[in-house]
């Protein structure tokens, strides 16, 4: 079992709609959990950081982390075209040589 | 803020050469950086953790003489590709981050490193 899946999608939606990406994982001591968006050819961009628990929102976008059912989840509402691109989820525990466990990525195409 | 560059931006290169590859933190300074390989369609694959002024620590299976990293100031970080091979195609992006933000890391754009 790999310590964190992601489904690679790809996932198609209208624009406007609430898109929903996830990604579990199996090493409970993970405490830092980040979203990272990816454009084609081009390097990561972070987008949410999370350290343990709960919900932390940033405009359009929404991370969750559910501990108990070691479960993450980010939310965009309102998706724009722009927003097309592959979600890439990370994380990692806690220690000075932490790195991070990254997901495949959610290929992602938002139709205008 | 947190920017982060690399260059070239694109490499051809004959097999057996070598290519080095530059990463610069614009404006911050980078205690650690990482250089990541990725495949098509494949997540990131972590090759190596440069601390500044120190030797970097590689992953398992990443030939330390292949790939030879150097983080000479707080700035720069280089990997060199050395005798490349077709294998050796791929697209190598760095990041990099400041102390006690390992999680945060910030992304340069890639290379894409394609050996004939």
């Amino acid at each position: 079992q790999k310590e964190v899946e992601q489904d690679p999608g790809p996932l198609s939606v209208p624009e406007g709609a609430i898109v929903s990406l996830n990604c579990t994982y199996s090493n409970s001591a993970f405490q830092y959990f980040m979203w990272y968006r990816q454009y084609s050819r081009k390097g990561p961009e972070l987008l949410m950081y999370t350290y343990s628990s709960g919900n932390k929102e940033d405009g359009r976008f929404t991370a969750q982390v559910d501990k108990s059912s070691k479960y993450i989840s980010l939310f965009i509402r309102d998706s724009q075209p722009s927003d097309s691109a592959t979600y890439l989820c990370a994380m990692s525990g806690t220690g000075n040589n932490r790195k991070l466990i990254w997901g495949l990525g959610t290929s992602l195409a938002v139709n205008p | 803020g947190a920017v982060v560059s690399q260059h070239p931006s694109r490499v051809i290169c004959k097999s057996g050469t070598s290519v080095k590859i530059e990463c610069r933190s614009l404006d911050f300074q980078a205690t650690t950086m990482f250089w990541y390989r990725q495949f098509p369609k494949k997540s990131l694959m972590l090759m190596a953790t440069s601390n500044e002024g120190s030797k970097a620590t590689y992953e398992q299976g990443v030939e330390k003489d292949k790939f030879l990293i150097n983080h000479a100031s707080l700035t720069l970080s280089t990997l060199t590709v050395t005798s490349a091979h077709p294998e050796d195609s791929s697209f190598y992006i760095c990041s990099a981050t400041w102390t006690g933000q390992r999680e945060t890391q910030y992304f340069g754009p890639g290379t894409r490193l394609l050996v004939l």
